[in-house]
């Protein structure tokens, strides 16, 4: 079955430090697509990235950037220089193609960043 | 560029009372997806349609329905509330189906008092 599993429930950082944020995955599909959230205290789900299962290359946006494996089926975000507007929940998300038609997404349960000045 | 319009924003209702959650997806966007997040939880998948037929099922209470309408818009119906159905409910649209980028609202947040 699928799963998205982000062990990491809090974390804290001051300013400036650079942070990573795990996401592990499960599917039985050869072709998914994988996501990250961000929710900030406002409420809304602002999208960040998708990753193809068939793209393994890292990308890099600005301060972000993320690392795709698909040996260990880790989707990890990591930002670099964290500010205090990067406080907020971070959700990774998992879309199937073949077992769900409707690609769906299934969240993590999401990690809390706070950034402290 | 348009996006997904819920409304209302925010909701206050009685316990055993009835609800209406509407969403305006994206201009051409055939899927409409509901999602509800309790507090401190992650967004679980209720419902979804295509072409106004329902396509996929989750974790939706029987006193929960939905549909989507000719113009694809879609509302969600919810009724004998409980205090367990706050929560913030989130509509997202995508074209397509499995692999489209899903497109958020800005979430209706549900009181039950």
């Amino acid at each position: 079955a699928q799963k998205v599993t982000q062990a990491q429930t809090e974390i804290s950082v001051v300013e400036k430090e650079d942070v990573t944020l795990d996401c592990v995955y499960e599917t039985r599909d050869t072709t998914y697509y994988l996501f990250w959230y961000k929710q900030p205290p406002s409420g809304e789900l602002v999208f960040l990235i998708r990753r193809n299962s068939f793209d393994e290359q890292n990308e890099i946006s600005g301060r972000y950037s993320w690392n795709f494996q698909k040996s260990t089926s880790s989707f990890n975000f990591t930002i670099t220089a964290s500010q205090v507007v990067d406080s907020a929940v971070y959700f990774c998300a998992l879309s199937e193609v073949f077992s769900s038609n409707t690609g769906k997404l299934i969240f993590g349960q999401g990690t809390t960043l706070q950034v402290k000045p | 560029a348009a996006g997904v319009i819920q409304s209302p924003r925010h909701l206050i209702k009685e316990k055993r009372e009835t609800a209406t959650l509407k969403c305006y997806p994206i201009p051409r966007h055939d899927t409409v997806y509901w999602y509800q997040q309790g507090p401190g939880q992650d967004p679980q998948f209720l419902i979804s349609f295509y072409e106004k037929m329902q396509s996929d099922k989750g974790s939706i209470p029987d006193r929960f329905s939905a549909q989507q309408f000719s113009d694809y818009h879609s509302e969600l119906n919810m009724s004998s509330l409980e205090l367990g159905d706050s929560a913030l409910y989130f509509c997202a649209s995508s074209l397509g189906g499995s692999g489209g980028e899903l497109f958020f609202g800005e979430g209706s947040r549900l009181t039950v008092l």
